[in-house]
């Protein structure tokens, strides 16, 4: 079946990048997310990418799509004490709904 | 524009005892989504409306959970009799629809303890 999976914990210094990986198994995945979760709060989108893209820029966030390995990364640049939190990998397959990570635990030490 | 609102926050009850959970997703989006999320675990999907009907129900837990959707908009999830193992946050998410990008968008979750 479906199954995403995230590295458990990241731990960086402010201003470093950070990059948080995952890996999916399904490959008809149509779209490939970011969110990023407080505590105490729901889950905020952070990017996408479809599947047809290597890779895709935001500011201060870049997604890799590796679709042959199933690999996607999220790579934050400046990575600043208000970016700690839980990330999730999440994919999407045609007509459903997301199919979620267990997350990255992102500690940013000032 | 208003986000998805889900109240209450926060609910502890003792097992045995009904809950119930009220969701109001983005104006306009048509596909409603309930999802579990465990401590430690991402989201998983219970159920998926579009509109008013339910088209993806197959990890609801029907002996004690059910939801509905009435008129298309606001949702409510019941569980009924909770259970211990029932201790979770329940997350709404809403999208405009499931084709094209289908990005969802939660809201803050209603974070259960069954004592």
């Amino acid at each position: 079946g479906e199954d995403v999976e995230q590295s458990l914990f990241l731990s960086v210094r402010e201003g470093d990048s950070s990059v948080i990986n995952c890996t999916y198994t399904d490959s008809s995945s149509t779209y490939l997310y970011w969110y990023k979760q407080e505590p105490g709060a729901g889950l905020q989108l952070l990017t996408y990418i479809f599947s047809n893209m290597d890779m895709k820029q935001d500011q201060r966030l870049t997604v890799l799509l590796n679709k042959k390995d199933k690999h996607l990364s999220l790579r934050i640049a400046d990575t600043q004490t208000g970016d700690s939190a839980i990330y999730f990998c999440a994919e999407k397959l045609a007509g459903t709904a997301l199919i979620f990570g267990k997350g990255t635990t992102l500690s940013v030490s000032s | 524009e208003a986000g998805v609102v889900q109240s209450p926050r926060y609910k502890i009850i003792e097992k045995k005892q009904p809950v119930a959970f009220w969701c109001n997703p983005i104006s306009g989006h048509n596909t409603l989504y309930w999802y579990l999320q465990n401590l430690g675990q991402g989201p998983e999907l219970l159920i998926r409306y579009e509109n008013e009907e339910a088209v993806d129900d197959s990890q609801l837990p029907k002996d004690r959970f059910s939801a509905e959707r009435l008129k298309g908009v606001d949702s409510t999830l019941k569980i009924q009799p909770a259970e211990l193992g029932d201790s979770a946050v329940y997350l709404c998410a809403s999208s405009p629809g499931t084709s094209g990008r289908g990005e969802q968008f939660f809201g803050p979750g209603t974070r259960l303890t069954v004592l």
